[in-house]
């Protein structure tokens, strides 16, 4: 199993530009989280997904945060316009329905925005 | 709604030496209860979970961890640490009514003295 993939591993873009940030779950996980990693503010739910369908989005940080999962091993965090301040490290995990099975992370997505 | 709290935020040990690192929970039933490992650069690694039986659980690592329901907490050991067991170290808790969710701890950073 190659477990949850993340993309791309690294991303440095400029204050304004567009970012988006891909996961891909582990095959037969039906949930799926983005969380936001920071040394002020530690680790943040941003959102969470069960079988493809957004369940709790009250971590977005505002409108410019969007989040989508067209399919069931795929799903996007887009950030339009990017600040400085959105420069974090961004986790996606997923897992098996239910609360006994806990997540499996993927590497991470560190961003950079100058 | 079930919370947690890892009261270290900072812990040094010398190799060689043991190690216990303190998780407390809030919640009114029967928890799920486990610990994460992040090591520099990495996501969080699953290093033991509890949700019924013994209440003595091995994981990975050569680490353990006590569900001790009269206290509500569930500390994380090892009896002689090694130099790559520097990481920040994540407890959390999932609970029966809140589907998948995990509510995390804000951490324990450990460091280890050669």
């Amino acid at each position: 199993d190659a477990g949850v993939i993340q993309s791309p591993r690294h991303e440095v873009t400029e204050m304004g530009q567009e970012v988006t940030l891909r996961c891909k779950p582990i095959s037969g996980h039906n949930s799926l989280f983005w969380y936001r990693q920071t040394m002020m503010r530690g680790l943040e739910l941003l959102i969470y997904f069960n079988n493809n369908v957004p369940i709790d989005d009250s971590g977005m940080p505002e409108d410019r945060f969007s989040a989508k999962m067209p399919n069931a091993s795929f799903s996007t965090l887009k950030i339009q316009p990017s600040e400085p301040r959105d420069s974090a490290v961004y986790f996606c995990a997923s897992s098996l329905q239910g609360p006994a099975y806990g997540y499996t992370f993927g590497s991470g997505t560190r961003l950079t925005v100058v | 709604a079930q919370s947690v709290t890892q009261p270290d935020i900072h812990i040094t040990v010398s190799e060689g030496a043991s190690l216990e690192l303190r998780c407390n929970y809030s919640y009114g039933a029967t928890p799920y209860l486990f610990w994460y490992v992040q090591s520099p650069g990495q996501g969080l690694q699953l290093l033991l979970k509890y949700f019924s039986g013994d209440t003595l659980v091995q994981g990975i690592k050569g680490f353990e961890a006590e569900f001790k329901r009269s206290q509500s907490s569930f500390n994380l050991r090892k009896p002689s640490v090694h130099w790559s067991d520097a990481a920040e170290y994540f407890c959390a808790v999932g609970a029966e009514n809140a589907g998948n969710m995990l509510t995390f701890g804000g951490g324990t950073r450990l460091m280890v003295k050669p």
